[in-house]
């Protein structure tokens, strides 16, 4: 199944409310994570089953959606926040999106 | 604390083999599957292999497939994969990961380049 992810770059400024989406190729029905991968570091689970937070993740980060469109939001960016984030749907075997690279402004 | 210590990794040359080795630590390690995701330098994530909780079943991505053998010591707490037949297009950093569908935990990683 074919992920894609946009945009591929993001600029915004620390406090801004970002939204970083994630599309299927077909019905996933909820079976949808996200990762956050900071630069030179392995990926952290941030999101799963679409909406499920990770123990430990920051309440800014949220999920969102169902069937082929999918959204992470961070509801006030902070410096820590820069890296690249990546869907994956694990609906059938498993495949990632491209990411999305986020910048501060 | 879970950990995932990935090792093995190193310069190999095309069609020569390789394994890595992944120690995990701080969970059950026989109550999950486990599996193998690689990244390629500046690229984004790619499933390699999954393995279920017992080691019966093993599960693989179509280019690895008849190359790649994934594997599991449950006594040791310690997953392997064997690569043979080594391509360029093998060369990533190869993560493991404990395999619910989405990977809760991720090791550090362990670089394979495949160059001649």
């Amino acid at each position: 199944i074919q992920m894609t992810q946009s945009p591929s770059l993001l600029s915004a400024s620390v406090g801004d409310r970002v939204t970083l989406s994630c599309k299927a190729g077909q019905n996933i029905n909820n079976y949808l994570a996200w990762y956050q991968q900071k630069l030179g570091e392995a990926p952290k689970l941030l999101i799963y089953n679409a909406n499920s937070l990770q123990t430990g993740i920051p309440s800014r980060f949220s999920g969102s959606g169902s069937g082929t469109d999918f959204t992470l939001t961070i509801s006030s960016l902070q410096p820590e926040d820069v890296a690249t984030y990546f869907c994956q749907q694990y609906n059938s075997w498993t495949t990632f999106g491209s990411g999305t690279k986020l910048e501060i402004k | 604390e879970v950990q995932l210590v990935e090792s093995g990794g190193g310069l190999v040359q095309p069609g020569r083999s390789l394994k890595l080795s992944c120690a995990a630590s701080g969970f059950t390690f026989s109550n999950y599957y486990m599996a193998w995701v690689r990244q390629a330098p500046t690229k984004g994530l790619e499933w390699v292999a999954s393995i279920t909780n017992s080691g019966g079943s093993t599960y693989y991505r179509d280019s690895v497939k008849g190359r790649f053998t994934i594997s599991r010591d449950n006594a040791k707490s310690t997953l392997y994969l064997q690569m043979d037949s080594l391509r360029s297009e093998d060369t990533a950093t190869y993560y493991c990961t404990p395999d619910f569908g989405y990977n809760p935990y991720w090791g550090q990683g362990v670089m394979v380049t495949v160059s001649s």
